[in-house]
């Protein structure tokens, strides 16, 4: 069945800088996206989210880019600080489906070299 | 701190049997969800309450149920299973029902493994 996919499974980037991390879904009918941080040990917990009619929402140093031309999605995190490092997943939903039925992708390890 | 708190952290146990997995949401959320996460599968949406009642079912086997309480904590139970059913078990919560700008809340979770 169709699911939410990731180009990278890791990323290692230099504190301060910049981090893109990337999310190719391939349902058309999803009408939410959501990016989710998990730490070692932890579930995953929610970082910024999107509805399919937006382009782009900001959050703390944090912003999704939603690309429903391609079916593409990403976050950038500013000035990546150690605290980032963990794994990153993008999930989506299904519209009309339920709000907990989140489709999540495989997920990106983002490390944070100090 | 999400405010989620699911027990026991851990959990090993033999195939063949059975377990509960307990999980109390956060003050005042409804709906509470379960997932599974597994290395080969990730993240998977097991099934949705709300109030009590059973509102949505994803990929949840027949082995497994599911039921929320008057006082809106949650049980989720592993029947006969299976060395493939080691994985970790979330419990997430939600202030709405159908709300999508109502984000997930989900707990740290409950490692099961069978041995």
């Amino acid at each position: 069945g169709e699911s939410v996919g990731l180009h990278l499974p890791t990323l290692s980037v230099q504190e301060g800088d910049n981090s893109i991390i990337n999310c190719a879904y391939s349902n058309s009918a999803s009408d939410y996206f959501i990016w989710y941080k998990q730490e070692s040990g932890k579930g995953p917990q929610f970082i910024i989210d999107i509805r399919s009619n937006m382009d782009k929402r900001q959050g703390q140093r944090v912003t999704v880019l939603l690309n429903k031309t391609v079916k593409h999605l990403s976050l950038q995190i500013a000035a990546t600080q150690p605290g980032d490092s963990a794994v990153y997943f993008c999930a989506e939903n299904l519209y009309g489906g339920s709000q907990g039925n989140l489709i999540f992708g495989k997920g990106t390890k983002l490390s944070v070299k100090p | 701190d999400s405010g989620v708190t699911q027990t026991p952290k851990h959990l090993i146990t033999a195939t063949g049997q059975r377990v509960t997995l307990r999980c109390s949401p956060r003050s005042g959320d409804l709906s509470v969800y379960w997932y599974q996460q597994s290395l080969d599968q990730g993240l998977q949406f097991l099934i949705q309450y709300y109030n009590g009642e059973e509102r949505a079912k994803g990929n949840i086997l027949e082995r497994f149920s599911a039921q929320q309480f008057p006082d809106l904590h949650s049980e989720l139970n592993l029947s006969s299973l299976e060395l493939g059913d080691s994985a970790l078990y979330f419990c997430a919560s939600s202030a709405h029902l159908d709300r999508k700008d109502s984000p997930l809340h989900f707990g740290n979770g409950t490692r099961l493994t069978v041995t």
